[in-house]
């Protein structure tokens, strides 16, 4: 059984501070890791997607994936009252599977 | 730029009633379609999965079935809802996305309650 891991929070940042989210997976030979953003009552968002080790930036979001640990992780940098949704990390190529998610919420 | 459209956008209907919620896509050729379902404080669960007209994966045993009958539609249908399938219905289209890699996005979902 393929699975992926998240806290569920809630984390709890401040306006302008650094909102780090994590997941781990346990199917070793995952290739496409892919961060969603879903509001209260809304559908889920692709915000990042990510296929090899390292870091991707995306303006205020960086993705960093480290295949020998199974471990993908999202930056969000000046974190804003906006960004406080539900984080969803979903791993697979053409089937995902979907952490139950961590909820984000930002202070203003 | 593609668009995927789900209705209707929320339903209730009774135990024992039957379901039909549709899915389209447009601005894209042969997607792969999905159906979720997200249950109230759960993670989403893939119902069903299609490569192309008439082809249809169940990933799960359940008193639902899928239909694709056009090349961007898909439909989800019941023929007597349990109060179980209440939930957060969202349909979903793969394929390249920005910088041509394989990904996938959803529709606007269709929120059920069975009552």
């Amino acid at each position: 059984q393929k699975e992926v891991e998240q806290n569920s929070g809630p984390l709890s940042v401040p306006e302008g501070a650094i909102a780090s989210l994590n997941c781990t997976y346990s199917d070793r030979v995952s290739q496409s890791f892919f961060w969603y953003r879903q509001y209260s009552g809304k559908s889920p968002e692709l915000i990042m997607s990510i296929y090899s080790n390292g870091d991707k930036e995306d303006g205020r979001f960086t993705a960093q994936l480290n295949k020998a640990s199974q471990y993908v992780s999202l930056l969000i940098r000046d974190s804003q009252p906006s960004d406080s949704a539900t984080y969803l990390c979903a791993v697979g190529f053409q089937k995902l599977v979907f952490g139950t998610g961590t909820r984000l919420l930002v202070s203003p | 730029s593609q668009t995927i459209h789900q209705w209707p956008a929320t339903l209730v209907q009774p135990v024992g009633s039957p379901l039909s919620l549709e899915c389209t896509v447009e601005g894209t050729s042969n997607p792969n379609l999905y159906w979720y379902r997200q249950a109230a404080g759960r993670g989403l669960q893939l119902l069903f999965y299609s490569v192309g007209i008439g082809q249809i994966s169940s990933e799960v045993p359940q008193n639902l079935s899928a239909s694709r009958p056009q090349d961007r539609q898909f439909i989800l249908s019941s023929k007597k809802l349990l109060l179980s399938d209440s939930g957060f219905y969202l349909c979903a289209w793969g394929g390249p996305g920005t910088g041509g890699v394989y990904e996938q996005y959803f529709g606007p979902g269709t929120r059920l309650t069975v009552t």
